[in-house]
C-alpha cells in the first residue's frame, strides 16, 4: 500500500458526460501528478500540481482539467467523454515539487470505462 | 521530446539474474531515473532510483553509463513473483522549457519455473 488513494475505483459512463476523480497524498506529500494509462498508448503524463499550483503539463486534453485543494487532494475532471477516454487513470504523489531526486508514489487507480 | 524505449518482452527462468534496458536519449540534465514494477490493474510500484553510475538496494541495481542515455535495471536470482511489467520514468525539460515526466514503453517479464 503506497499510502495514495483514489476514488472511485471503477467508473462507468457515457459518451458526452463529465466525470471527476479524487486523489488523495501520501501523508506529508505536497506534490500530486496525474497519469493516463490505455492500452495503445501507455503510461501518459497529464500533470502535476505542487502545494495547490500547476508545477508541469504533459499531453492533458482541453476537455480535462485538475486542481488541488488547501488540503492537498487532487481531483481531475473529464468532461465531454469520448469512447477513446476508457483507461486507467493513476494519481501519484511526492514529498516536493517533483523533478530530480523525488520519488512519485502511485495509487491504485480508477478504471475509467466510457459506453 | 524524450523517447524512452524498452523491450517490449522478455523470458527468464527461476534464480537468474535478468536486464532491462531503457534508452532515454533527452533525458533533463539533473534528473534521476526511476524504475517502477506494475502488475495488471495495479498501480506502478517504487524498484529503484538513480543518477549515475551504480545503485543497489535490496531487491535491485541500476546501472547508469556516463552520458546518461540509457540505464539498465537488473533483478538478481528472479522468482515467479516477478512477472510483471517494469518501466523507466525520466523526467524531460523539453526544448521549449516546458517539463514533462516520461514513461518508458514498458518490458513484460515473464519468469518460468
Amino acid at each position: 500500500d503506497s499510502g495514495v488513494t483514489q476514488t472511485p475505483k471503477h467508473l462507468i459512463t457515457a459518451t458526452g458526460q463529465r466525470v471527476t476523480l479524487r486523489c488523495s497524498p501520501r501523508s506529508g506529500d505536497l506534490s500530486v501528478y496525474w497519469y493516463q494509462q490505455s492500452l495503445d498508448q501507455g503510461l501518459q503524463f497529464l500533470i502535476q500540481y505542487y502545494n495547490g499550483e500547476e508545477r508541469a503539463k504533459g499531453n492533458i486534453l482541453e476537455r480535462f482539467s485538475a486542481q488541488q485543494f488547501p488540503d492537498l487532494h487532487s481531483e481531475l475532471n473529464l468532461s465531454s467523454l469520448e469512447l477513446g477516454d476508457s483507461a486507467l487513470y493513476f494519481c501519484a504523489s511526492s514529498l516536493a515539487g517533483g523533478r530530480y531526486t523525488d520519488t512519485q508514489y502511485f495509487g491504485p487507480g480508477t478504471r475509467l470505462t466510457v459506453l | 521530446l524524450a523517447k524512452t524505449t524498452q523491450p517490449i518482452s522478455m523470458d527468464s527462468y527461476e534464480g537468474q539474474e535478468v536486464n532491462i534496458t531503457c534508452s532515454h536519449n533527452n533525458i533533463a540534465t539533473n534528473d534521476y531515473i526511476t524504475w517502477y514494477q506494475q502488475f495488471p490493474s495495479q498501480g506502478p510500484r517504487f524498484i529503484i532510483q538513480g543518477y549515475k553510475t551504480k545503485v543497489t538496494n535490496e531487491v535491485a541495481s541500476l546501472f547508469i553509463p556516463a552520458d546518461r542515455k540509457s540505464s539498465t535495471l537488473s533483478l538478481p536470482r528472479v522468482s515467479l513473483s516477478d512477472t510483471a511489467v517494469y518501466y523507466c520514468l525520466v523526467g524531460d525539460s523539453g526544448g521549449s522549457g516546458t517539463y514533462k515526466y516520461i514513461f518508458g514503453t514498458g518490458t513484460r517479464l515473464k519468469v518460468l519455473a
